[in-house]
């Protein structure tokens, strides 16, 4: 069935790059996105990458995806406080999101 | 105006009872789901409806039972609430499968049964 993984936690500090990876399963998937959670608050999107992509950048965020390896990474340059949260790496086909368990960035200042 | 809006914001309630969480999205998407997120964050879906009509659902038990009145809401009710049931649970909306633009979501509703 579908799967996402990402590692758990990731520290920073301020200033410098955090790149957030995840793996997925499901190799018809057509879109990819990502999502930011902040405490006590829903998903926002971020950003998001059509499959036939190799990279997106918007601002800060760099989306880098390889199909063949079934990975996807974010990039956020310059890493502030305010960016501390959980990021989700999400792939959808059709009407069905499937989440990873999100990556909690703690930004140290 | 809030996006997609869910009512209440907490709900604590006894085991047994029987309890109703209300969505409501003012984006015209057509479809709406219901999402559960448990205490290690991770989210699970449990419904989802697109022009009213039931699309997604998930293994979940038929203690849960959603309904949709009209695509702009997607309500919750939940019969003999257990433990377990303590998350939070979100809403989210999207036009279509929400390619390309992704979901909108609530802020959240969470849910704590002692």
């Amino acid at each position: 069935g579908e799967d996402v993984e990402q590692s758990l936690f990731l520290s920073v500090r301020e200033g410098d790059s955090s790149v957030i990876n995840c793996t997925y399963t499901d190799s018809s998937s057509t879109y990819l996105y990502w999502y930011k959670q902040e405490p006590g608050a829903g998903l926002q999107l971020l950003t998001y990458i059509f499959s036939n992509m190799d990279m997106k950048q918007d601002q800060r965020l760099t989306v880098l995806l390889n199909k063949k390896d079934k990975h996807l990474s974010l990039r956020i340059a310059d890493t502030q406080t305010g960016d501390s949260a959980i990021y989700f790496c999400a792939e959808s086909g059709g009407f069905k999101t499937i989440f990873g368990a999100g990556t909690r960035l703690f930004v140290k200042a | 105006d809030t996006a997609v809006s869910q009512t209440p914001k907490y709900l604590v309630t006894q085991m047994g009872n029987d309890k109703s969480i209300k969505c409501e999205q003012n984006l015209g998407h057509d479809t709406m789901y219901w999402y559960k997120q448990d205490s290690k964050k991770f989210l699970k879906i449990m419904f989802s409806y697109n022009n009213k009509e039931l699309i997604i659902n998930e293994t979940v038990p038929n203690r849960f039972s959603p309904k949709s009145p009209d695509k702009a809401h997607l309500n919750l009710h939940i019969n003999s609430l257990e433990l377990g049931d303590s998350a939070v649970y979100f809403c989210a909306s999207s036009q279509g499968g929400g390619e390309g633009y992704g979901y909108t979501f609530g802020s959240g509703t969470r849910l704590t049964v002692v």
